[in-house]
C-alpha cells in the first residue's frame, strides 16, 4: 500500500532560521512527488514537482529535493508569510494522475 | 482564468438531505477529481475523472456519487447525507503535472 509521512507535524521557526520538512513515501513506480502549501481556509497551493532522484527544484526561500525514499522542503531564512501547511503527495505509474497525500507539516514562523 | 472553481462555499445539512457541489474549471484540464480533507487524515480522494463522460472511484467513494457530462464541470453528489461526511470539500483538475486545486466546500451534516 503506497504510504506518504510528513514530519514533523508541526514547526515552529524565528523568522531568519532555516529549516527542513520531511516526506517519506513507499510507492512502487514512482511517477512524479509533489508539494503544495495551504493556507488556513484555503485550497492547496501546487509549488513543486519532483520526478528522479537527485532533482532539486526552488522557489524563493523554498527548494524541494527528491532521494529514492523521500523529500526535503528546504526553508532558507525564513519569513512570517510563509507560515502555512505544507502537503506532500505522490503519484504512481498507470494511476491516472492521482495523487496519494500526506497529513502535512504546520509552519509559524515568527517575528 | 478563474482556475477551478466551487459552488457553494459553505452549506448545512441535516442527516438525510442531499445536495450537489458544482465544480468547474477553465484551464482546458483532462482530469478532474474530488477529494475531502478531515483533521488528521489529509486528502483522501473520493471520485475522480480522466475526460468528459468518465467517472472511477477512488480511496472513499462510498455515499457519493459523480457525473462529468461537460469537460469543464465535475459533479459531487451525496444522496443521503450522514455525519461523517461533515468535511472539507476539494476539487482539483490537472493534465499531467500537479493538480490545481479549488477554494473548497465547507460541509456541515447535522
Amino acid at each position: 500500500e503506497d504510504q506518504v509521512t510528513q514530519s514533523p507535524e508541526a514547526l515552529r521557526l524565528q523568522e531568519g532560521e532555516s529549516s527542513s520538512l520531511n516526506c517519506s513515501y513507499t510507492v512502487s513506480g514512482l511517477r512524479g512527488l509533489f508539494w503544495y502549501r495551504q493556507d488556513p481556509g484555503k485550497g492547496p497551493e501546487f509549488l513543486f514537482t519532483l520526478y528522479s532522484a537527485g532533482e532539486e527544484k526552488e522557489k524563493e526561500r523554498l527548494k524541494a529535493t527528491l532521494t529514492k525514499k523521500e523529500s526535503f522542503l528546504h526553508i532558507t531564512a525564513p519569513k512570517p508569510e510563509d507560515s502555512a501547511t505544507y502537503l506532500c503527495a505522490v503519484r504512481k505509474t498507470g494511476t491516472a494522475s492521482k495523487l496519494t497525500f500526506g497529513t502535512g507539516t504546520r509552519l509559524q514562523v515568527t517575528l | 482564468n478563474a482556475g477551478v472553481t466551487q459552488t457553494p462555499k459553505f452549506r448545512v445539512l441535516k442527516t438525510g438531505q442531499s445536495m450537489t457541489l458544482l465544480c468547474a474549471q477553465d484551464m482546458n484540464h483532462e482530469y478532474m477529481y474530488w477529494y475531502r480533507q478531515d483533521p488528521g487524515m489529509g486528502l483522501r480522494l473520493i471520485h475522480y475523472s480522466v475526460g468528459e463522460g468518465t467517472t472511477a472511484k477512488g480511496e472513499v467513494p462510498d455515499g457519493y456519487n459523480v457525473s462529468r457530462l461537460k469537460k469543464q464541470n465535475f459533479l459531487l453528489g451525496l444522496e443521503s447525507a450522514a455525519p461523517s461526511q461533515t468535511s472539507v470539500y476539494f476539487c482539483a483538475s490537472s493534465n499531467t503535472g500537479g493538480p490545481f486545486f479549488g477554494p473548497g466546500t465547507r460541509l456541515t451534516v447535522l
